[in-house]
């Protein structure tokens, strides 16, 4: 299947730093990324569809400040953790779609906010 | 009523045995049908995906869709331990949305 990577895979900051993350199709173009953040032992809850040349849509009560999105081409989305905090830690997974029926996900991003 | 439906288990069996999952949903926009597998601190990974009612095999995996009573399942026979995971169902309406809507997953602990 078609290969979605994320860097970094984790990362420790303190709180009140900014954190990116990044999201690749390797051998695809995607107009269209998904980022979902993930707790233990649960689903994956969308936070915001990613569209490249054009502003994010995001979920309610999702923070556009707090969490920004840019997808600056068509292989790559970017999420922004501004100011981070301890309750922002989490597992953020991103996804590209390829067709409606076959949507990769990448290997997850584990933030740990001191 | 949530529009996807999934008993998050834990579900346990031994080696060997034949695994159900199953997913209800309520929403009938719904057109694609997905089942994702994902291990523990990975990402999900996509196991099959389907479109029309019915049953489709990959291997040692069927994936059935019956549209008139909204309900999916998917099939795991002859389990091995490395099949167990967290199995989520997905799904996906058609035209230009692409958005998935998950299951809360069902865990599966297949024990040797």
């Amino acid at each position: 299947g078609a290969v979605v990577s994320q860097h970094p895979s984790w990362v420790i900051c303190k709180s009140g730093t900014s954190v990116k993350i990044e999201c690749r199709s390797l051998d695809f173009q995607a107009t269209t990324m998904f980022w979902y953040r993930q707790f233990p032992k649960q689903s994956l809850m969308l936070m915001a569809t990613s569209n490249e040349g054009s502003k994010a849509t995001y979920e309610q009560g999702v923070e556009k400040d707090k969490f920004l999105i840019n997808h600056a081409s068509l292989t790559l989305s970017t999420l922004t953790v501004t100011s981070a905090h301890p309750e922002d830690s989490s597992f953020y997974i991103c996804s590209a779609p390829v067709r409606q029926e076959t949507q990769y996900f990448g290997p997850g991003t584990r933030l740990l906010v001191l | 009523q949530k529009e996807v439906e999934q008993d998050p288990g834990p579900l346990s069996v031994p080696e060997g045995a034949i695994v159900s999952l199953n997913c209800t949903y309520s929403n009938s926009a719904f057109q694609y049908f997905m089942w994702y597998r994902q291990y523990s601190r990975k990402g999900p990974e996509l196991l099959m995906y389907t479109y029309s009612s019915g049953n489709k095999e990959d291997g040692r995996f069927t994936a059935q869709v019956d549209k008139s009573s909204k309900y999916i399942s998917l099939f795991i026979r002859d389990s091995q331990p490395s099949d167990s995971a967290t199995y989520l169902c997905a799904m996906v309406s058609g035209g230009s949305n692409y958005k998935l809507t998950f299951g809360k997953g069902t865990l599966l602990t297949v024990n040797p």
